[in-house]
Formats: structure tokens, sequence, C-alpha cells
């Protein structure tokens, strides 16, 4: 299985919701990444978790909360979002992010609209 | 602080034709470079990742190639078909620092003309 999957594929919400975007893989890696990407821009990097544990946080707003369960998944916590935050959620995946065949593999991404 | 561009930003070519995409990054001391290729709307899929010590990786109809002191990557395709109309972006990967490693390109869209 060479596939990282992310549920929901297109979510629309409020501004007072909350809700999660999920991420699994099942490739043995042991480290997973949330991109954010907007429209007609490259993804940027939100968080990276190294062995389920939360490695990078790049300045990313706490209305964004990630948790790693276990080693296959990865959660994306949203809560009071604005409307600038929709966008293309990315989850991505590699062996581990710091040995050499640092290929990621990226799921089919989460549509967000934040209203 | 690594920059990676790609030039040109947007090509259209009739079916059938080769074509070059060009990456350049501005640090060459970097652990790999990969290729990607984006659909509207999509995810990323992983076309080719070269190593800082390969000069090239080839894939069906996909050449890269790296010229790591020279800062630049080129992505050749073959004989050009519809189905390949999609953006694609070169990622620069500077090994293992703890931070964050994977620098994107802005990307270029390819449109292939029936």
């Amino acid at each position: 299985d060479t596939e990282v999957t992310q549920t929901p594929k297109h979510l629309v919400m409020g501004m007072t919701n909350k809700k999660s975007l999920k991420c699994e893989q099942h490739m043995g890696h042991r480290a997973m990444y949330w991109y954010k990407q907007k429209a007609k821009k490259p993804p940027e990097l939100m968080f990276v978790y190294s062995y389920e544990k939360l490695s990078i946080n790049e300045s990313v707003p706490s209305r964004f909360s990630p948790e790693c369960p276990n080693s296959s998944l990865l959660n994306l916590h949203l809560h009071a979002l604005q409307p600038e935050d929709s966008a293309l959620y990315l989850c991505a995946s590699s062996q581990h992010e710091e040995v050499g065949y640092n290929e990621q593999f990226f799921g089919p991404g989460t549509r967000l609209t934040v209203l | 602080k690594q920059e990676v561009t790609q030039i040109p930003a947007a090509l259209s070519v009739p079916e059938g034709e080769n074509l070059v995409l060009n990456c350049s990054f501005t640090d060459s001391a970097i652990y790999n470079l990969q290729w990607f290729r984006q659909d509207p709307g999509k995810g990323l899929t992983s076309l080719l990742l070269i190593q800082s010590s390969q000069r090239e990786q080839t894939s069906g109809r996909l050449n890269a190639s790296l010229d790591k002191s020279s800062g630049r990557s080129t992505l050749y395709i073959a004989a050009s078909q519809p189905g390949d109309s999609a953006t694609y972006l070169c990622a620069v990967n500077m090994g293992p620092t703890g931070a964050n490693n994977l620098f994107f390109g802005t990307g270029t869209r390819l449109t292939v003309i029936p």
C-alpha cells in the first residue's frame, strides 16, 4: 500500500464550528506532515510529526491543532477558523524526516471552505 | 534561505512535442530534489526523486536531470500527451536539519493541446 488517504475530500464550515481533518498511511512511515495550499501557490508546511511527536510547528495559529494518535494516523482539528483559512489541506508522509531517502508521498487533500 | 524558481510559469504546447521544464535553486547544498505533478484541486503525485549524488533519473517518458553545482534541474517530457496537462512542481530537500527542509518552487502550469 503506497497511498496516503485523506478525509473528507471537501469540507464547508462556519467560523464557529469545530471540525477535524483526517489522514492515514500504511507504509510504515514515521514522519507525517500537514501542508496548506492556496490557489496557484506551492504548498506551505504547517506541522511535522516525527515518531508521533510534534517536531516542527511553522508558527501556525492555535485555531489549528494537530494530533498524531498513532504512527498511521494524523489529525488536524479546526476551531474558530477565518475565511482566509480556506485552502487545500494536504497530508504527506515519509520514512523519517532525518534519514536519507526522504521522498514525501502526498494525499489527495481536503478542500476546506470557511464561510 | 533556499529559494526555488520555476520557469516558465505556464507553458502551452501541441500534442506530441517534447518539452523541458526548468527548476533553479539558490543553495546548492541540497540532499535531493523531487518533481511532483498536481492536477487542479488535487494532491501531489511524486514523479521522480534525484539524490544529490545522481545526475538524472528516468521514468517512462519523463527524464529529470540535476546539476547541483549550478543549482539547476530540468524535467524533460517526451512525446507530450493531453493527459500530461497539470502543474509541475519541483521541491528541494535540504536534508536532516531539524527544521522545514523541503522548499517548493511556484510551479509550471502545462497545457498540452490535442
